[in-house]
């Protein structure tokens, strides 16, 4: 089946630890993004990338890193910068980068401080 | 800041009953118009997307998008227990990035 995965399911984050979102995909798709939800607030874009090798920062990138070094997989690092990092982190993926492009989302890595 | 608002509800609506859900947007040069179902703890699922002005049907569901009023609507007909979610709206960006700008979606209760 296609689709894209997100692990872990539950990350817990100690303080000043840098923690690590996995997203991967097999729809061959080439766009790839990060969003961030906070419980009742809509989705934030943290990153994306339209093509391997290429990402851009969204509106709330600071504290966050990602690469892009295989077209499947998109990776988030939550560095110990982000002060506030506890929410829902969703990825996504379309066919192209383009603004009529379908987006489609992976079950979520929900991320607690301890 | 571009910006897409919603009501965030709860709206509430007996079941069988026609749900309407709202969402403006503020960026004229926006393209594309999402809508995305929520349930509680879950990921957004798509339900269905709009590029043209009016309306478009798919089964139950009717989106309905009027550019001159940067408005975009989502009708829910015969409304059932398991439509209760968090409805999503989302409005492409003008630029050629793919970036969607997101509501902080509204909450449907159907109340068998």
């Amino acid at each position: 089946d296609g689709g894209i995965t997100q692990s872990p399911k539950y990350l817990f984050r100690k303080e000043g630890q840098n923690v690590t979102l996995s997203c991967e995909q097999n729809l061959n798709h080439d766009a790839m993004y990060w969003y961030r939800q906070d419980p009742g607030q809509g989705l934030r874009l943290i990153y994306y990338s339209q093509i391997v090798n290429d990402f851009q920062k969204g509106d709330i990138a600071e504290g966050y890193s990602v690469s892009r070094e295989k077209k499947e997989s998109f990776p988030l690092t939550v560095t110990s910068a982000q002060k506030n990092p506890t929410a829902f982190y969703l990825c996504a993926s379309s066919r192209r980068g383009g603004p009529d492009e379908t987006q489609y989302f992976g079950p979520g890595t929900r991320l607690l401080v301890l | 800041q571009k910006e897409v608002e919603q009501n965030s509800g709860p709206l509430s609506v007996p079941e069988g009953a026609i749900a309407s859900l709202n969402c403006t947007y503020s960026d004229r040069g926006s393209q594309s118009f999402f809508w995305y179902r929520q349930y509680s703890g879950k990921s957004p699922e798509l339900i269905m997307f709009i590029y043209s002005n009016g309306d478009k049907e798919d089964g139950r569901f009717t989106a309905q998008l009027n550019k001159a009023s940067q408005y975009v609507s989502l009708l829910i007909r015969d409304s059932q227990p398991s439509d209760s979610a968090t409805y999503l709206c989302a409005a492409s960006g003008s630029s050629n990035t793919g970036k969607l700008i997101f509501g902080q979606g509204t909450t449907l209760q159907v109340k068998p």
